[in-house]
């Protein structure tokens, strides 16, 4: 069964542009979840998503956003980049919400962020 | 608030020697915690997940150990190995059903050198 993948693996932008980054979840997982990994914050939980809605948020600006299609491929889209969005951005999938022990989150390799 | 604390936030051991890093919680109400393994420039993978009612879950080289009471969480590396030089992630589990919440540590960084 293939893992989560993630879409670009390394992006370089410059201040001010935008960036789209991509996720496919395991096969039969229907909700993914976005985070922000930064060497002093650690792990920042961003969004999830679940059938195509925005189901949790975390405390980032509206620079941030998210989309989820109907395969449950998913994208995070960060607008007016500044050079403190450079980071680890990590995806994960789980089959649902539930947040019980038979209900793992399973995380991709990550998309690494550099932002000039 | 709920919140997860790691210590310490480096450690350094020489491979083959015992480690044991240290996950303290206030989250509630409480489901589940998981210890993650990343290695650099990698996505986390999970080592152990437990419930309330475990209080010890192995997986190979690693225990994971759980005190539901003083909310504290180790995870205990035998035998280290050069291979176990990672970040390692608590992360604790609040609520069930569509409300359950994530609240991760920060992570202790461990170095295995010879």
């Amino acid at each position: 069964k293939a893992g989560v993948t993630q879409t670009p693996r390394y992006l370089i932008k410059t201040r001010g542009q935008q960036v789209t980054l991509s996720c496919s979840p395991i096969s039969g997982h229907r909700s993914v979840s976005w985070y922000q990994q930064t060497p002093g914050q650690g792990l920042q939980f961003l969004f999830e998503y679940f059938s195509e809605t925005q189901r949790n948020k975390g405390n980032f600006p509206g620079r941030f956003s998210g989309r989820q299609f109907s395969n449950s491929r998913s994208e995070m889209n960060v607008s007016t980049l500044e050079l403190g969005d450079s980071a680890l951005y990590l995806c994960a999938s789980r089959r649902g919400l539930a947040g019980n022990s038979y209900n793992e989150q399973f995380f991709g390799p990550g998309t690494r962020l550099t932002v000039l | 608030k709920n919140q997860v604390e790691q210590s310490p936030q480096s450690l350094i051991i020489l491979e083959g020697k015992n480690c044991t890093l240290q996950c303290n919680y206030t989250v509630s109400p409480f489901s589940n915690l998981r210890w993650y393994k990343q290695d650099t420039g990698r996505g986390p993978v999970s080592l152990t997940i437990m419930t309330f009612s475990e209080n010890t879950k192995s997986n190979g080289r690693y225990t994971a150990t759980l005190d539901a009471d003083t909310k504290q969480s180790s995870l205990h590396i035998t035998a280290s190995q050069l291979s176990d030089s990672a970040s390692y992630i608590c992360v604790v589990s609040a609520g069930t059903g569509t409300a359950s919440k994530l609240t991760f540590g920060t992570g202790t960084r461990l170095q295995v050198t010879l």
